[in-house]
């Protein structure tokens, strides 16, 4: 049983799409991240929620607690935001969570 | 650059064996995790440290240990080695111990393990 589903696993856009990943998530939260891994392996923090919205440049996410749900959205999408994008919860008992990932290929 | 240096960044050695990686978090940050990323469990939280105390401990192996020492580094020790671990083992830091801090991500280690 995963604590933490994303969808979808693998996503190919052209460039200038919006994009949508979701995730869902079982447990009690006491805050939602969303992580970006460019191939190289290297791991980037991009948001930190526990309610609301957040937008950083073209990049946007939400959270909404009751529905126990987030998603990560892309305006513009571009060929460097190709990566995979990984949506973690610290549960209300102090363990970490994570889902498998979304691998976004972005094509010019 | 986030500021977290992890080294060494390839580790290559046999089972059976003991490793020691290395963390230093970006400054001012008091809170170290450490996480391990292998292809088939994909992420996972082993420990965090918070100003030299244990604050939360996740899915780590009795085989592993950790600590955070008087100058904030921190240290990931892996013994009796098998092949299964086989990973990228990433450290992160925060400023503080709680729930809602964002975390700067080294860029890892990878053990390889023959």
């Amino acid at each position: 049983k995963n604590e933490v589903e994303q969808s979808p696993q693998n996503l190919t856009a052209q460039e200038g799409e919006f994009i949508t990943i979701n995730c869902s998530y079982s447990v009690g939260i006491s805050a939602l991240h969303w992580l970006q891994q460019h191939p190289g392996g290297g791991i980037v923090s991009l948001f930190m929620l526990s309610s609301g919205k957040k937008k950083h440049g073209r990049l946007i996410a939400t959270i909404n607690i009751q529905e126990k749900h987030s998603s990560l959205h892309i305006t513009a999408s571009h060929p460097r935001d190709s990566a995979v994008y990984i949506c973690a919860v610290r549960g209300t008992g102090n363990q970490f969570y994570f889902g498998t990932g979304t691998s976004l290929t972005v094509i010019p | 650059d986030s500021g977290v240096t992890q080294t060494p960044k390839h580790l290559i050695t046999a089972t059976g064996q003991r490793v020691t990686l290395r963390c230093s978090p970006r400054s001012g940050d008091l809170s170290v995790y450490w996480y391990q990323q292998s292809l088939d469990q994909g992420l996972q939280f082993l420990i965090q440290y918070y100003n030299g105390e244990e604050r939360a401990k996740g899915n780590i192996l009795e085989r592993f240990s950790a600590q955070q020492f008087p100058d904030l580094h921190s240290e990931l020790n892996l013994s009796s080695l098998e092949l299964g671990d086989s990973a990228l083992y990433f450290c992160a830091s925060s400023v503080g111990g709680g729930p809602n801090q964002p975390q700067h991500f080294g860029d890892g280690t990878r053990l390889s393990i023959l």
